[in-house]
């Protein structure tokens, strides 16, 4: 059962602390999405990644943010130095193919709450 | 830019339909999207319509597309308790991005 994994799931951190959230994107998929989900602003695109190269993060703010992909297996989103602002879910998704771009598999979301 | 509007909650008794609108703005958007997120969970595709047809039937799912008034609508019959989410229109970004800008979401609340 291929499913994208993210850890953590909960993270409640203090402001001014770093935060990194991690993905596993589905075996194959070569698209991965980090999006922000806030009851105030919805869901927002923060970044994505090709075949590991980073396509647009225009979405992040990026004195703060940062994401990577180390490896086919693995992708970073980092969070130095947080703030409350930022609590919010984080979600990954993966896809495949340019049918991966309308067809993502998310992850369950890492909840952040930064005090 | 793009901007996907949806109504936020649309609650419904257990066996009626279900009917959840969105308006979008790009006209020469090729498909419109509908997903699904479960409580605690991230969104899931549930199902997508091609811009050159009207309607697509899906088991209970019909999506009714509206080019003229760019209005897109996601209806679900006999509504079950565990079609309880929150819904998401989506349109790809224009510009050629097919990655899509999500409306804020429509709460279905489904009660006995």
């Amino acid at each position: 059962d291929a499913r994208v994994t993210q850890t953590p799931r909960h993270k409640v951190t203090e402001m001014g602390q770093e935060v990194t959230m991690r993905c596993q994107p589905i075996l194959g998929h070569n698209t991965v999405f980090w999006y922000r989900q806030t009851m105030m602003q919805g869901l927002e695109l923060l970044a994505y990644f090709r075949n590991r190269a980073p396509l647009d993060d225009s979405g992040m703010p990026k004195d703060r943010f940062s994401a990577e992909m180390p490896d086919a297996t693995l992708a970073t989103l980092k969070i130095q130095p947080s703030e409350p602002r930022d609590s919010a879910v984080y979600f990954c998704a993966s896809g495949s193919g340019l049918a991966g771009y309308r067809e993502q598999f998310f992850g369950p979301g890492t909840r952040l709450t930064v005090l | 830019g793009e901007d996907v509007e949806q109504s936020l909650f649309l609650s419904v008794r257990e066996g009626d339909s279900s009917v959840i609108n969105c308006t979008y703005t790009d006209s020469s958007s090729t498909y419109l999207y509908w997903y699904k997120q479960e409580p605690g969970a991230g969104l899931q595709l549930l199902t997508y319509i091609f811009s050159n047809m009207d309607m697509k039937q899906d088991q209970r799912l019909t999506v009714l597309l509206n080019k003229k008034d760019k209005h897109l609508s996601l209806r679900i019959a006999d509504t079950q308790t565990g079609d309880s989410a929150i819904y998401f229109c989506a349109e790809p970004a224009s510009g050629g991005s097919y990655i899509p800008t999500f409306g804020r979401g429509t709460s279905l609340i489904v009660h006995p």
